[in-house]
């Protein structure tokens, strides 16, 4: 049972334009919506995050938008660097009975690839 | 310093060994955590830590044992591993356990 689902395995933008990365979660009860960039055999990097209170919040090149009654949040970046290439994945917390206790619930992520 | 250091880099051990895993953050955060990532799969919580106390245990095998001995340390006791337990282990952290989690580089264990 997958509660966060990230459907695109991969993306591939060219440097320059907007990289978005979309999130689809099942569980209501999550309230706070994360993202996170993986490198190679490096720990998840934090980015940026989403209280499910608010709809957008934006951060430099990053924003992140959040639909709740579509439970859909997407990842805008702009514009696109070579560095962004690397792996991200979207997560969600407070889907249990710990409430904000919870760790987090990841997608499986989303290769993000930016071509010169 | 957002840092969350974790020794080993990297652990290879036989199925009898007994082996320990370390974490270490020093940002004053008092909410801790152990997540198991196996390759091209998102990462899965094993254990949360509040304050010091086990607050969160995802049906792990005992085989996993985890000890948070004060704030700023977090260890992960393995005993009688199996092959399929080679994964990348992360520890992460937080302020408390509603903020945003800060990840370590992990420890990529082996298990022979």
């Amino acid at each position: 049972d997958q509660q966060v689902k990230q459907n695109s395995p991969s993306l591939s933008v060219q440097e320059g334009r907007i990289s978005i990365l979309n999130c689809d979660y099942t569980n209501s009860m999550f309230d706070y919506f994360l993202w996170y960039k993986k490198y190679p055999a490096e720990g998840p990097t934090f980015l940026i995050s989403i209280s499910s209170i608010k709809d957008k919040n934006e951060d430099g090149r990053f924003t992140v938008f959040l639909n709740k009654s579509a439970k859909h949040l997407s990842l805008h970046i702009v514009p696109s660097q070579p560095g962004d290439s690397a792996v991200y994945f979207c997560a969600a917390r407070g889907g249990g009975p710990g409430g904000g206790a919870d760790g987090l619930t990841f997608g499986k992520g989303t290769h993000l690839i930016i071509q010169p | 310093d957002t840092e969350v250091t974790q020794t080993p880099k990297h652990l290879v051990m036989g199925m009898t060994n007994k082996k320990s895993l370390k974490c270490e953050q020093h940002m004053g955060h008092r909410a801790m955590y152990w997540y198991k990532q196996k390759a091209k799969k998102p990462p899965e919580l094993m254990f949360v830590y509040s304050y010091e106390k086990l607050s969160i245990n995802e049906s792990v095998p005992s085989r996993f044992s985890p000890e948070c001995p004060n704030s700023s340390l977090l260890n992960l006791h393995l005993h009688a591993l199996q092959p399929e337990d080679s994964a990348l282990y992360l520890c992460a952290s937080s302020l408390t356990s509603n903020y945003e989690q800060y990840f370590g580089p992990g420890t990529r264990l082996t298990v022979t």
